[in-house]
C-alpha cells in the first residue's frame, strides 16, 4: 500500500546542532508540506514543495530549510537547532491540483 | 493572509450526545474547508470537507455546515462514541492557493462512556 513515512519518530538533540528529519511518500504526489504542531497553535506551515527542485517558505520558515531532489522525499533541516524548535513535526503530501493532504505519523523533536 | 479561529479548545460530552465544534475564517475568498481528526500519537486524517458552493454536507454521524456570509463553519458529530475522542482541526484554503491550508488551533473532544 502507498503511504507516507517519517523518521525518526523521536529525536533529542542539543542546541546548535544540525538536525534533518526525513519524509518519504510512495503515492507519487507532486505536493509535499512540512508543518509543526504546538499546543494552542494547531499546525503551522514551515515549507512546501510543488515538485522536484521547487521549494517555498511557509508561515514559520526561519531556521528551517528543505530540498526536493526527487518526487518521493522532502527532508527538513534545522541548520542550528534552538529550544524554540522543540515541537512535533508533520509531513504531508497531496496530488497536484487537489486539496486533500495526507499526513505522516509525525516526529517529536526535543532540543535541549 | 488567512486566519482561522476554532472553539472550544476542549469539549467533554457524554456518550450518545452530540458535539459541535465551530470555526471562523478571515479571508472571504477561501473556498475549501476540511476537518481533520488526530488520534493520540498519529498524524491528522481528513474526515470530511466542504466547498463554498455547498451549505451542508453529511457523512453518517458527521456533518459540516458553512455560512459564507458570516465566514464560519461547524463540525457536528451525532450519537458520539468513545472512539470519537480525539483532537479535531478545522482548516481553510483558497482553491487556487496551491493547497496551502491554514489550520485552527484544535479542539480536544472527550467522549465519556
Amino acid at each position: 500500500d502507498a503511504e507516507i513515512t517519517q523518521s525518526p519518530r523521536h529525536k533529542i538533540t542539543e542546541t546548535g546542532r544540525q538536525v534533518t528529519l526525513a519524509c518519504h511518500q510512495t503515492w507519487n504526489h507532486n505536493n509535499m508540506f512540512w508543518y509543526r504542531q504546538d499546543l494552542g497553535h494547531g499546525l503551522r506551515l514551515i515549507h512546501y514543495s510543488y515538485g522536484v527542485q521547487d521549494t517555498n517558505k511557509g508561515e514559520v520558515s526561519d531556521g528551517y530549510s528543505v530540498s526536493r531532489s526527487n518526487t518521493e522525499d522532502l527532508p527538513l533541516t534545522l541548520e542550528s537547532a534552538a529550544s524554540s524548535q522543540t515541537s512535533v513535526y508533520f509531513c504531508a503530501s497531496s496530488y497536484q491540483g487537489t486539496d486533500t493532504q495526507y499526513f505522516g505519523p509525525g516526529t517529536r523533536l526535543t532540543v535541549l | 493572509g488567512e486566519n482561522v479561529e476554532q472553539h472550544p479548545s476542549t469539549l467533554s460530552v457524554q456518550e450518545g450526545d452530540s458535539a459541535v465544534i465551530k470555526c471562523t475564517y478571515s479571508d472571504s475568498a477561501s473556498n475549501y474547508f476540511p476537518w481533520y481528526k488526530q488520534e493520540l500519537g498519529k498524524g491528522p486524517q481528513l474526515i470530511i470537507d466542504i466547498r463554498s458552493n455547498v451549505g451542508e454536507k453529511k457523512d453518517q454521524r458527521i456533518a459540516v455546515t458553512l455560512n459564507k456570509t458570516a465566514k464560519h463553519f461547524s463540525l457536528h458529530i451525532t450519537e458520539t462514541q468513545p472512539e470519537d475522542s480525539a483532537v479535531y482541526f478545522c482548516a481553510a484554503t483558497l482553491n487556487n492557493a496551491g493547497n496551502m491550508l491554514t489550520f485552527g488551533g484544535g479542539t480536544r473532544l472527550m467522549v465519556k462512556p
